[in-house]
């Protein structure tokens, strides 16, 4: 089954507007950590949270983990255009070392 | 530019070739991996090796047979596929510190079209 879900599937914003996308999952986790894919390429690692962290900053990314819901969200804060983008959340699982299990993502497409 | 490269980037194929994806990082990484990625699908995890070995096979096809001469070099060879094999192929790797926060980089992928 599934480990990561994002939510939701496609998200379209204005330039400058924030943009927060939401991971959910199903078992206990070491850490989550959240990849950004441009159309066709390969991910590209963004920000990584740890299972007893509760936020995290990185320039204009903002990362939030509530294991008590087993969620997380990642909020792109004035977002530009060249954000568009893929991004997918990944969940490092407490049994299954070296095993990222990805979720479906969320594509993100900023309008000018 | 990650430090993952992957070769060919584009692979047309019949159903009866034999082909090979080309992986190499050049991190100094000791964990590599192959990923399938279709659409409207969850990137999917292939395989998993560890300094060469391999440590997960997740339920693939035989007709899909992973090698890992070195750490810096893992291939994909294919055979017989099935035009539902047709995706977008990533590379990846990591620096494997046991489970713990390994952050993997991806290659740019190779897209495959089986015919």
């Amino acid at each position: 089954s599934q480990q990561g879900e994002e939510d939701p599937q496609a998200l379209s914003i204005q330039e400058g507007e924030n943009a927060t996308m939401n991971c959910s999952y199903k078992t206990s986790i070491n850490n989550l950590q959240w990849y950004r894919q441009n159309s066709g390429r390969g991910l590209v690692h963004l920000i990584l949270i740890r299972s007893n962290e509760r936020e995290k900053h990185s320039g204009r990314l903002r990362v939030t983990l509530d294991t008590s819901k087993k969620s997380s969200s990642l909020l792109i804060t004035a977002s530009r255009a060249a954000d568009t983008a893929s991004y997918f959340c990944a969940t490092d699982m407490l049994q299954g070392a070296q095993k990222l299990v990805f979720g479906q993502g969320t594509r993100l497409t900023i309008n000018p | 530019e990650t430090g993952v490269t992957q070769t060919p980037r584009h692979l047309v194929m019949g159903m009866t070739n034999k082909k090979s994806l080309k992986c190499e990082q050049h991190l100094g990484h000791n964990a590599m991996y192959w990923y399938k990625q279709s659409a409207k699908k969850p990137l999917e995890l292939m395989f998993v090796y560890n300094f060469k070995e391999q440590t997960e096979n997740n339920s693939v096809p035989s007709r899909f047979s992973p090698e890992c001469p070195n750490s810096s070099h893992l291939f994909l060879h294919l055979h017989t596929l099935q035009p539902e094999d047709s995706a977008l192929y990533l590379c990846a790797s990591s620096q494997a510190r046991g489970g713990a926060e390994e952050t993997q980089y991806f290659g740019p992928g190779t897209r495959l079209l089986v015919l």
